[in-house]
């Protein structure tokens, strides 16, 4: 059975770097066939998908925030990354990590989310 | 990117009651749609993918139908643990997109 964790700062100032780290059990990110993959879900309101890493490293990114996200990850550790820069009020959400079984079921196992408020 | 649109965005129904709950796409899918549920401060939980195929653990009362660009949830006789939020997602193209949602709730 896959498991995610989210971890990461729960407060980020506007301007600043929002930085959340995947940690995944129960499968390898280095398997093929799946991508890894961040969701966020600002309060009351519907799912945005946010981007995806491959095993490969490759990435692909939601165009509406491309300019300002990096996912990355460490095969080592068996975890991957979120970075979104010049934050605002906007990106205050809750935050999940997802493994996207691309060529079946797509988003099929999802971490439980971490809250992120950008705050003065 | 593709727009989901899902209706209706809420729904009040009673326990034993069929629901159907529609979702429609601007452009076609083939059947890479999945269907979520999600419960208050839970991640959405996979019910159906690939249009109409059910996810291992759902109960047989949830279904999917449809492709191309219009899908359909059914649920077959509404219990208790059902009241929630559902999502329609699109997996055919990234970037990834959701229907706005169908609220479920006690009428």
């Amino acid at each position: 059975q896959v498991q995610l964790q989210e971890s990461g700062p729960g407060l980020v100032k506007p301007s600043q770097t929002l930085s959340l780290t995947c940690t995944v059990s129960g499968g390898s990110i280095a398997s093929s066939g799946y991508y890894w993959t961040w969701i966020r879900q600002p309060a009351g309101k519907g799912l945005e998908w946010i981007g995806r890493i491959y095993t490969s490293g490759s990435t692909n990114y939601n165009p509406s925030l491309e300019s300002r996200v990096t996912i990355s990850k460490d095969t080592s550790k068996n975890q991957f990354f979120l970075k979104l820069s010049s934050v605002t009020a906007a990106d205050t959400a809750i935050y999940y990590c997802a493994r996207d079984d691309y060529n079946n079921k797509g988003v099929d196992y999802w971490g439980q989310g971490t809250l992120v408020t950008v705050s003065s | 990117d593709i727009q989901m649109t899902q209706s209706p965005s809420t729904l009040s129904a009673s326990v034993g009651d069929r629901v159907t709950i529609t979702c429609r796409a601007s452009q076609t899918l083939s059947r890479w749609l999945a269907w979520y549920q999600q419960k208050p401060g839970k991640a959405p939980k996979l019910l159906i993918y690939k249009a109409s195929d059910l996810e291992s653990g759902v109960p047989s009362r949830f279904s999917g139908s449809g492709s191309g660009t219009e899908f359909t949830l059914t649920i077959s006789s509404l219990q208790p643990d059902d009241f929630a939020t559902y999502y329609c997602q699109q997996y055919n193209q990234y970037p990834l997109t959701v229907g706005g949602g169908t609220k479920v709730d006690i009428k």
